[in-house]
């Protein structure tokens, strides 16, 4: 089945430390996304990439990196520079055409300790 | 600048009664818009969308919503209610003038529904 993977599920790092995220998706989409999410702010857009090797700033993009290396995979760093860093972290992907959707994955929970 | 309010973080409505989630955008052009619905825990599921065809949409699970372009509006309505309705659901809106699909969300209705 076609979708989107993200890992772990839970993610418990202590205060300081890079942890990345992971993304994959098998859809053969262009653009892919990260948001962050908080309760009670809705989604806020981390970074995105439109096609591989390139990537542009979200809204939210301090103390956060990525990569675009490959089509199916964008991975992003939360890195010790993110002030709060504890929220759950959803990752998209969707056609290049104009109007199609965003189909999300399941999520990543960061708690930082 | 584009943005997308939804008022009312938290929405009850009695089973078998009619669900309304109000929905407003701005934007200078006129936008693609989507509903998407979220369970405990897990990722979004689009529930409909609109991109310049008809004004009414209809999508999953019952839901349907009208684009309004004169109230810049894309309220989202089901006739009945059922248990299963009961998670948060998020409106946002894309502009395709900058040739992506970049979306702006709304901060979400969590919605209880009461047996």
């Amino acid at each position: 089945d076609g979708g989107i993977t993200q890992s772990p599920k839970y993610l418990f790092r202590k205060e300081g430390q890079n942890v990345t995220l992971s993304c994959e998706q098998n859809l053969n989409h262009d653009a892919m996304y990260w948001y962050r999410q908080d309760p009670g702010q809705g989604l806020r857009l981390i970074y995105y990439s439109q096609i591989v090797n390139d990537f542009q700033k979200g809204d939210i993009a301090e103390g956060y990196s990525v990569s675009r290396e490959k089509k199916e995979s964008f991975p992003l760093t939360v890195t010790s520079a993110q002030k709060n860093p504890t929220a759950f972290y959803l990752c998209a992907s969707s056609p290049s055409g104009l109007g199609g959707e965003q189909f999300f994955g399941p999520g990543t929970r960061l708690t930082v300790l | 600048a584009q943005s997308v309010t939804q008022l009312g973080s938290h929405v009850s409505v009695s089973e078998g009664a009619l669900v309304l989630l109000r929905c407003n955008y701005s934007s200078s052009v006129p936008p693609y818009l989507f509903w998407y619905v979220q369970y405990p825990n897990q990722g979004l599921q689009l529930l409909l969308k609109y991109t310049s065809a008809a004004t009414l949409v209809k999508g999953i699970n019952g839901f349907e919503a009208e684009f309004k372009k004169s109230e810049t509006s894309f309220h989202l309505t089901k006739p009945s209610a059922h248990m299963s309705d009961a998670a948060e659901y998020f409106c946002a809106v894309s502009r395709p003038f900058y040739g992506n699909n970049r979306l702006a969300f709304g901060k979400g209705n969590q919605v209880v529904v009461i047996p």
